[in-house]
């Protein structure tokens, strides 16, 4: 069973370009969370999506930035008109079920985004 | 809210010694706490999942603690090596289902 895979693992985007990051969950999950490490800070949940549905964007800014999770497909985060600050690891986490008591979260490698 | 955090920031030690690093939250009302380890410039790779129910939880030289009433967890390494150098970040869900609130990690360095 692989692992959560994202790619790619490394972009590079010149500002005002789109960046748009994969996210493939483990097999069997269908529930997957988004979240950012901007350099030296600890890591912040933006959002959260069963397919085709988005659960909980609140902390995804509220511009520029969007995420889908298709019926076929990887979940997508897509980065609109990049700026410098939108430099750093994203993450992507899968799970198999919202059973909050037993339910461990599984992360990916990261996409680390670097705008020049 | 919930707020996590880890002390301490960053710790140094030698080869062989047994550490302890320590986890808060400020909401007691917690379903379970993860442990995380995570390499420079990679992934999360989870090392334990305590539920709340429990009171430890333990892999290998690893050893996992959690007081749900004080809001603490601890997270115990024994005989530490060179290769557990490492950030090991804490989490906890929030919001009704497994989205993290992750502390800000206590960054560790083993050396021989």
């Amino acid at each position: 069973n692989a692992g959560v895979m994202q790619n790619p693992r490394h972009l590079v985007r010149r500002r005002g370009q789109e960046a748009r990051l994969r996210c493939s969950p483990m097999k069997g999950h269908s529930h997957v969370y988004w979240y950012r490490q901007l350099p030296e800070e600890g890591l912040k949940f933006m959002v959260y999506l069963q397919k085709e549905n988005i659960i909980d964007e609140s902390g995804m800014p509220k511009e520029r930035f969007s995420a889908e999770f298709p019926k076929e497909g990887p979940s997508i985060l897509r980065i609109q008109q990049v700026v410098r600050g939108d430099s750093a690891a994203y993450f992507c986490a899968s799970s198999p079920s919202t059973d909050r008591v037993n339910t461990e979260a599984f992360f990916g490698q990261g996409t680390r985004l670097t705008v020049v | 809210k919930q707020e996590v955090t880890q002390i301490p920031a960053a710790l140094s030690v030698p080869e062989g010694e047994n550490l302890v690093l320590n986890c808060s939250f400020t909401d007691s009302a917690i379903y379970n706490l993860q442990w995380f380890r995570q390499d420079p410039g990679k992934g999360l790779t989870s090392l334990l999942l305590i539920q709340s129910s429990q009171r430890e939880q333990t892999s290998g030289r690893l050893n996992a603690s959690l007081d749900k009433s004080s809001g603490r967890s601890t997270l115990y390494i024994a005989a530490s090596q060179p290769g557990d150098s490492a950030t090991y970040l804490c989490a906890v869900p929030s919001g009704g289902y497994n989205k993290l609130i992750f502390g800000a990690g206590t960054r560790l360095a083993v050396h021989p």
